[in-house]
């Protein structure tokens, strides 16, 4: 399975942008990368997802590395409702079977 | 302006009992599928299914059954419960196929068993 790599937390002031990395060196081809973020007891919602070129959308931001083994999430202007645990997904490719890869995910803290 | 429905919220079991655990969308997706979180963790693909009639498995379906017979509801059996299933599960929705697609993911069930 393609796995990606988060920091665990990282920490931003209110109104300022927030750069969230994530790894994923083993990705394949075909791969879409998906962000998703998730408030505490909620369930995940969806931010952005692309394939090969950044993509913008009312949320949020997506930079793809060239060679797409790695990609930055970028909230533009980060609200304490912003605050949340933020995964950087791959599909899961196990048994030819269709979902996403959760990892761990970076928990963000937004300090006011 | 419903979404994606879970229900129950909370259930508690005792081992060796079965349960249900149920999911409707209103949105005419053609994708369902359930992930379970366990505490700190992201979540994990249980079962999956393309449209009415077709299921197949994810990457933890031990435990589990799901059938589709239509279109709106998926829901998520569990034939003899185990501690081990204690978690919180999440029902998601799509138009498309998870890798292209976004998901609709409903709030949770949360289910102990003892």
């Amino acid at each position: 399975d393609a796995k990606t790599t988060q920091p665990n937390s990282m920490e931003s002031n209110e109104e300022e942008p927030v750069h969230l990395p994530c790894n994923h060196s083993t990705i394949s081809g075909t791969d879409y990368i998906h962000w998703y973020r998730q408030l505490p007891s909620q369930g995940p919602e969806y931010v952005i997802h692309g394939l090969t070129s950044n993509v913008n959308n009312r949320m949020a931001s997506l930079a793809i590395a060239e060679d797409r083994k790695s990609s930055t999430l970028i909230l533009h202007r980060a609200t304490l409702r912003d605050a949340a645990v933020y995964y950087c997904i791959l599909p899961y490719s196990g048994g030819g079977a269709d979902g996403l890869t959760f990892g761990k995910g970076t928990h963000l803290i937004i300090q006011p | 302006n419903a979404g994606v429905t879970q229900t129950p919220k909370f259930q508690v079991l005792k081992t060796g009992q079965s349960m249900t655990l149920q999911c409707a969308q209103d949105m005419n997706h053609e994708y369902m599928s359930w992930y379970r979180q366990d505490p700190g963790m992201g979540l994990r693909l249980i079962h999956y299914s393309v449209g009415a009639g077709i299921t197949d498995q994810g990457e933890v379906p031990n435990g589990y059954n799901v059938s589709r017979s239509t279109t709106e509801d998926f829901p998520l059996r569990l034939l003899s419960a185990a501690p081990s299933q204690t978690s919180v599960y999440f029902c998601a929705s799509s138009s498309g196929l998870a890798n292209t697609g976004e998901l609709f993911f409903g709030e949770g069930s949360r289910l102990t068993v003892l």
